[in-house]
């Protein structure tokens, strides 16, 4: 079945320092989506991409789709304390299944 | 937040026991999923729901069933609980119309449940 790899799996930055996750699907994908999730909360939706080659920015937040469908990054510039949590993507088979990657764990020092 | 309501929020079972988890949406959406979050393992979808009385499994389903036989309830049953489904559980819904917003998913609040 569909299988979506996430790297890396943690990452603690200092406050002011860039970010980014990578997802990995191993089929292509009709969409991808970004959830984040606060520590002690649900998976709040980001956004979606889904054209080949897709960015899409939310503030200091850059969305990328891969040419292929197949890959997806998130890059967040100059992070700050409130961006802490856990990051999935999770993408959308064409049918109805969304799987989600593992997730990156992000801390940000003060 | 989207409305949906998963019961009970927090719950202690012995193994070998059942277990329901309730779901309860007020949107009226189509899709329904149960996931499990495990720490190294991110959300894993147990089982989803595309219509009443239409289930699928998905990649955890071995020990759970579900029933949706009305579209605002989704539940899922762990039929003889082990230790190994202590996790915490989140009832998601999906539109499932073609839009921007259709393919997003709501998430509930998640269920904690620990089998002793």
């Amino acid at each position: 079945g569909q299988q979506v790899m996430q790297i890396p799996q943690y990452q603690h930055v200092q406050e002011g320092e860039d970010f980014t996750t990578y997802c990995n699907s191993s089929t292509t994908l009709s969409n991808i989506q970004w959830y984040k999730q606060r520590p002690g909360g649900h998976p709040v939706f980001l956004i979606q991409l889904v054209k080949s080659g897709e960015v899409k920015k939310q503030k200091r937040l850059t969305f990328q789709f891969g040419e292929a469908k197949k890959n997806s990054s998130l890059h967040i510039t100059a992070t700050q304390t409130t961006d802490v949590g856990t990051y999935f993507c999770a993408g959308l088979e064409y049918g109805n299944k969304l799987v989600f990657g593992a997730g990156t764990i992000l801390r940000v020092k003060s | 937040d989207a409305g949906i309501t998963q019961s009970p929020r927090h719950k202690v079972t012995e193994t070998g026991t059942p277990v329901t988890l309730r779901c309860h949406q007020t949107e009226n959406h189509r899709y329904m999923y149960w996931y499990r979050q495990d720490p190294g393992h991110g959300l894993r979808l147990i089982h989803y729901s595309y219509g009443v009385k239409d289930t699928d499994k998905g990649e955890v389903s071995d020990g759970y069933s579900v029933s949706r036989s009305k579209t605002e309830d989704f539940l899922l049953t762990l039929e003889s609980a082990t230790s190994s489904q202590t996790s915490v559980y989140f009832c998601a819904i999906r539109p499932g119309y073609y839009s921007e917003t259709g393919n997003t998913i709501y998430f509930g609040e998640g269920s904690w449940l620990t089998v002793v």
